[in-house]
């Protein structure tokens, strides 16, 4: 089945990177995504990677995937106290027109300055 | 605001009523979905529509829940005789061709 993981809690000082990791299950996988959600509020896309792909680069943002070891990781650099949310890794499955997307349970980013 | 917009942003209802969520996509999108976020989880897919037509339904999508995009444009969640199981947050996104689906800021339904 299908199983996306991710670490419950970060806590980074203000200018430092912070690296948040996932782990999933399904090796078909097409497309990895990073969203952002603050408090009482939807999902933001962040940034996303094509399965083919093993780094993204997007300004302060870096993803990496290891699609051996089925990791994804989201580097964000020079964090700042804005940068604190709960980040979800999803993936998506579906190839051709659907984009249904399989969360992990987010991970709680506290950036103390 | 061209983004994904979600109406109302909060209801309160009581056990066994009925309640409908609006959501309207970003107009050139022909995909939206919705998904259920509980406390301290990450989303849920609930059900998927290309245009008017509804083409994929989670198992978690009881008969209690339709969903209906008559128009192929906005898209509206209905749940009969609420339970207090069903407080959650409801999330509708849209998407084109493309990777990419943008999420509206959702509905939080709390069944009292």
């Amino acid at each position: 089945g299908e199983d996306v993981e991710q670490s419950l809690f970060l806590s980074v000082r203000e200018g430092d990177s912070s690296v948040i990791n996932c782990t999933y299950t399904d090796s078909s996988s097409t497309y990895l995504y990073w969203y952002k959600q603050e408090p009482g509020a939807g999902l933001q896309l962040l940034t996303y990677i094509f399965s083919n792909m093993d780094m993204k680069q997007d300004q302060r943002l870096t993803v990496l995937l290891n699609k051996k070891d089925k990791h994804l990781s989201l580097r964000i650099a020079d964090t700042q106290t804005g940068d604190s949310a709960i980040y979800f890794c999803a993936e998506s499955m579906s190839s051709g027109s659907a984009r249904q997307l399989t969360f992990g349970s987010g991970t709680q980013l506290t950036v103390l300055p | 605001d061209t983004g994904v917009s979600q109406n109302p942003r909060h209801k309160i209802t009581k056990r066994g009523q009925n309640v409908t969520f609006r959501c309207d996509p970003i107009s050139e999108h022909n995909r939206l979905y919705w998904y259920r976020q509980t406390l301290g989880q990450g989303p849920e897919f609930l059900t998927y529509f290309q245009n008017e037509a509804q083409l994929e339904k989670s198992r978690l999508l009881s008969d209690r829940f339709s969903a209906e995009r008559p128009k192929g444009s906005f898209s509206t969640l209905e749940i009969q005789r609420t339970e207090q199981g069903d407080s959650a947050m409801y999330l509708c996104a849209s998407s084109s061709t493309g990777a990419e689906a943008f999420f509206g800021q959702g509905t939080r339904l709390t069944v009292v």
